[in-house]
């Protein structure tokens, strides 16, 4: 596709329900990374990923949180039992190249999580 | 850790006025800076970027200088136009983090009237 592209746009959840956030990464990308932005604030990291290998998690807020990347592309972050403080938007952004000083990262339009 | 402190908002400038937002960072390794901007219901994008000490970004009339030894990397523009309306964020890649994460400010929401 043309960008990257991120599903579903708006995602309300009551809490205690588990949620997917599904993103489409720019063909051929071999990086992809999760960032979680709350409201006013700028996106902070959750997971990178490179290829299928889950190479960093650390900015997972929790063990609630999980993400995969099983073939390499579609990616996954999947939120268990929401809480009311997960309440953000999800970004995703892709990269053609790992492993140097700069890597220009494409951003999805992001999901925005509502929790009840 | 890593961070990016950028001047709070918001920013209201007249169409044509002179365009500051100050960036300052700290870094464990040696970093590439960036500035993204989010037009108003658009996603992220590059807008300009710099990898090394005294390198100069520049795109669409902003620039920003590399500036080691005062780790900044202000944005700036000579004349904004009302179409760059939109939120500014400063971030830093470390090439030490392995990852090559984003590490971004909280943004500078820039209105410019006419």
């Amino acid at each position: 596709g043309a960008g990257v592209s991120q599903s579903p746009r708006y995602k309300v959840a009551k809490r205690g329900q588990d949620v997917a956030l599904r993103c489409d990464p720019i063909s051929g990308h071999v990086s992809l990374f999760w960032y979680q932005q709350a409201l006013g604030q700028g996106p902070e990291f959750l997971t990178y990923f490179q290829n299928e290998a889950q190479l960093d998690k650390s900015g997972l807020p929790s063990d609630r949180f999980f993400a995969e990347r099983p073939e390499g592309s579609v990616s996954t972050l999947k939120i268990q039992r929401t809480q009311q403080e997960d309440s953000a938007v999800y970004l995703c952004a892709s990269s053609l190249v790992s492993g140097t000083d700069y890597n220009e990262q494409f951003f999805g339009p992001g999901t925005r999580l509502t929790v009840l | 850790g890593n961070s990016v402190t950028q001047m709070e908002g918001p920013v209201t400038l007249s169409e044509e006025a002179f365009l500051t937002i100050n960036c300052t960072y700290t870094a464990t390794g040696y970093p590439s800076l960036f500035w993204y901007v989010q037009y108003p219901g658009e996603g992220l994008q590059l807008l300009l970027k710099a990898t090394k000490a005294d390198d100069k970004g520049s795109n669409k009339g902003f620039e920003a200088t590399y500036r080691k030894e005062t780790t900044s990397f202000h944005l700036e523009k000579g004349s904004v136009q009302v179409s760059d309306s939109a939120v500014y964020f400063c971030a830093l890649s470390d090439r030490g983090a392995g990852s090559y994460q984003l590490t971004f400010g909280k943004g500078t929401k820039l209105s410019v009237i006419p």
